[in-house]
């Protein structure tokens, strides 16, 4: 069975610095990776996945996660925070060819400090 | 892409009364699902909508308790039955177009609060 685990429900950084989200995932079989944000008082909204190809992938708002098959990761980093990224942030695992299901993480609020 | 519009977008229910919520895609989607997100947590899958079949449900959750419906590719409704306080809740729906590579695309929510 799949699972993710986020560490840190809760992560501060200060406004311009560096973005640390920490996702660890398990399967069995290759697996496909997200970062979704959820925003207050609003649904999810992709930043990034994770199927074949190239390790580092970009997303939008200059979000980028690096998949990292030797360490079961797929940590997102975002060089310098803005104000606009405190959100909920969730990494999600599901599995190639099998009933399409994502598996979420517990999640991580991203707090910016001034 | 696909964009999910869902009604009602938030809803104040008595304990014991049904509430029928809506999910509409612009274009036709594979799969759709139906997720729970209580406060403060993550999502949990609810159900598998599946068109002109039944849906199937997730451990913990049954059809007399959460009847879906999916009538072809662009809409489904989650009726939350005989509620009570624990359903308060956000109810999200999501979908997957055919070639998106397993990519979920969300709904806004709807939030529900049972008195």
């Amino acid at each position: 069975a799949q699972s993710v685990t986020q560490l840190g429900s809760h992560v501060s950084v200060s406004e311009g610095a560096l973005v640390l989200l920490r996702c660890n995932y398990s399967s069995s079989v290759p697996p496909y990776l997200f970062w979704y944000v959820q925003y207050p008082n609003q649904g999810l909204q992709l930043l990034l996945k994770y199927t074949t190809g190239a390790t580092l992938v970009k997303g939008i708002n200059g979000f980028e996660a690096e998949f990292k098959k030797s360490e079961t990761s797929f940590h997102l980093t975002k060089p310098s925070a803005h104000m606009s990224d405190a959100a909920e942030y969730f990494c999600a695992v599901s599995v190639r060819n099998r009933d399409d299901k994502i598996i979420f993480g517990k999640g991580t609020r991203l707090h910016i400090l001034p | 892409s696909a964009v999910i519009s869902q009604k009602p977008s938030r809803d104040i229910c008595q304990r014991g009364t049904s509430l029928t919520i809506q999910c509409q895609v612009d274009s036709q989607v594979t799969m759709m699902f139906w997720y729970r997100q209580q406060p403060g947590q993550s999502l949990t899958l609810i159900a598998t909508a599946n068109q002109g079949s039944e849906a199937t449900y997730e451990s913990g959750f049954v059809i007399d308790k959460f009847p879906i419906s999916r009538p072809n590719l662009t809409f489904s409704t989650l009726t939350v039955s005989n509620m009570s306080p624990e359903d308060s809740s956000i109810y999200l729906c999501s979908g997957i177009p055919g070639l998106a590579a397993n990519e979920q695309f969300f709904g806004p929510g709807t939030r529900l609060t049972v008195l």
